[in-house]
């Protein structure tokens, strides 16, 4: 199974409406990281947080991180119909390299 | 290069054929990654390399799956005999290692579909 795994499947909101995605994943991490993906595209990286760090904020995202639950959240305030993509979040162990993805969140804002 | 770099963007190839997906990393960057995204799916990862040490494998699906990289530099991921089920988009990541906290910069991808 995923290490990561992503909630909501789906979210549709309207235009300046907060979006909140959630995610879980099962063992110790190093890091956590959120990646957006336009359909069709590559990704691109949104920001990471640290395992000793439980909140962080990049322009209109915040990330929160709780080792002990083993879960994060992104959250996209004033979400704008250019924030429509998918959104994963990806975790990297304490040991290796290898960063795992999870199934993702299709987010869709609608004007 | 300003990004990684993939090739080609889309493929088609009857089952049974053989295939090479090319991804030429960012100047500089000593890891690279390379996934597996289905229609709609997440990223399934295949295969990690990392400067002069061993490639971590553990990823790839079956003996049909290889992938060198040569020079440090540019991949290339072969799929030999190839079958329905390989088609997917395989993405390309590479990322700075020493000072770096693990962001990854991906290609666009390789569409591939086999018929």
């Amino acid at each position: 199974s995923q290490q990561g795994e992503e909630d909501p499947q789906a979210l549709s909101i309207q235009e300046g409406e907060n979006a909140t995605m959630n995610c879980s994943y099962k063992t110790s991490i190093n890091n956590l990281q959120w990646y957006r993906q336009n359909s069709g595209r590559g990704l691109v990286h949104l920001i990471l947080i640290r395992s000793n760090e439980r909140e962080k904020h990049s322009g209109r995202l915040r990330v929160t991180l709780d080792t002990s639950k083993k879960s994060s959240s992104l959250l996209i305030t004033a979400s704008r119909a250019a924030d429509t993509a998918s959104y994963f979040c990806a975790t990297r162990g304490t040991s290796g390299s290898r960063l795992t993805f999870g199934e993702g969140t299709q987010l869709t804002v609608n004007p | 290069g300003a990004g990684v770099s993939q090739s080609p963007s889309n493929k088609v190839t009857e089952k049974g054929k053989d295939v090479e997906l090319r991804c030429d990393p960012i100047s500089g960057h000593t890891a690279l990654y390379w996934y597996r995204q289905s229609l709609g799916q997440g990223l399934e990862f295949l295969i990690y390399f990392q400067g002069n040490s061993a490639p971590d494998k553990s990823g790839l699906p079956s003996d049909r799956f290889s992938a060198e990289r040569t020079g440090g530099s540019v991949s290339t991921l072969t799929i030999q005999r190839t079958q329905q089920e390989d088609s997917a988009v395989y993405l390309c990541a590479s990322r700075w290692t020493s000072g770096s906290p693990g962001e990854l910069f991906f290609g666009e991808g390789s569409r591939l579909t086999v018929l």
